[in-house]
């Protein structure tokens, strides 16, 4: 159980054009779903938090107008880098947290398998 | 400013001894802690976590520590397998300030990753 997909897993582009990437939970029902930023060799920087329903909130330093976060559903998030440059370019992973886990497992995040993003 | 923090980039241990892995954490308002493992180009599993109030957790081969008054954390990995073989990170949460303005959404906040190498 707790299977979160990413779809899709890796995407070329061109400096200018914008990408969209869908993170689903297959098995469980996400209130909450968080997106992530990797550079190489560093940590997983949150860029922002999306509950359904509702807008994303957003970390400091992240522009909400070119990282665009769709809640719809209780199972999908979408995450849409618009006017993308190559210094967008980088792994992106989204989790979701189960909305039946309470308690302290309602910390508990399930990962996707990310998307690596290349801006050419 | 990093919160929580793992020193030690990288770590290489022997096929069947010990792998301890580090993390130290500033803000004395987390009260959850989390260890995931991650392998490149896939997102985190979450391998075992610790409330404020335990001082140990412990799950098969893996126990994680808690020090809250040196506010430092450590994973044991006893026996060592070369498939653990990994980049972990250890993050943390805080309901209270998850709390803030009403909305309460377990945000992590990762550590910059320990590389591990068992070697068989």
């Amino acid at each position: 159980g707790a299977v979160v997909s990413q779809h899709p897993s890796r995407v070329i582009c061109k400096s200018g054009t914008s990408v969209k990437i869908e993170c689903r939970s297959l098995d469980f029902q996400a209130t909450t779903m968080f997106w992530y930023r990797q550079f190489p060799k560093q940590s997983l920087m949150l860029m922002a938090t999306s509950n359904e329903g509702s807008k994303a909130t957003y970390e400091q330093g992240v522009e909400k107008d070119k990282f665009l976060i769709n809640h719809a559903s209780l199972t999908l998030s979408t995450l849409t880098v618009t006017s993308a440059h190559p210094e967008d370019s980088s792994f992106y992973i989204c989790s979701a947290r189960d909305r039946q886990l309470g308690g302290l497992n309602y910390y508990e995040q399930y990962f996707g398998p990310g998307t690596r993003l290349t801006v050419t | 400013d990093q919160q929580v923090k793992q020193n030690s980039p990288s770590l290489s241990v022997q096929e069947g001894r010990i792998s301890i892995l580090n993390c130290d954490y500033t803000n004395s308002m987390f009260d959850y802690f989390l260890w995931y493992k991650k392998y490149p180009a896939e997102g985190p599993t979450f391998l075992i976590s610790i409330s404020s109030i335990k001082d140990k957790n412990e799950d098969g081969r893996f126990t994680v520590f808690l020090n809250k008054s040196a506010k430092h954390l450590s994973l044991h990995i006893v026996p060592s397998q070369p498939g653990d073989s990994a980049v972990y990170f250890c993050a943390a949460s805080s309901l209270i300030l998850g709390n803030a303005g009403g909305t309460s959404y377990g945000k992590l906040t990762f550590g910059q990753g320990t590389i591990l190498t068992v070697h068989p």
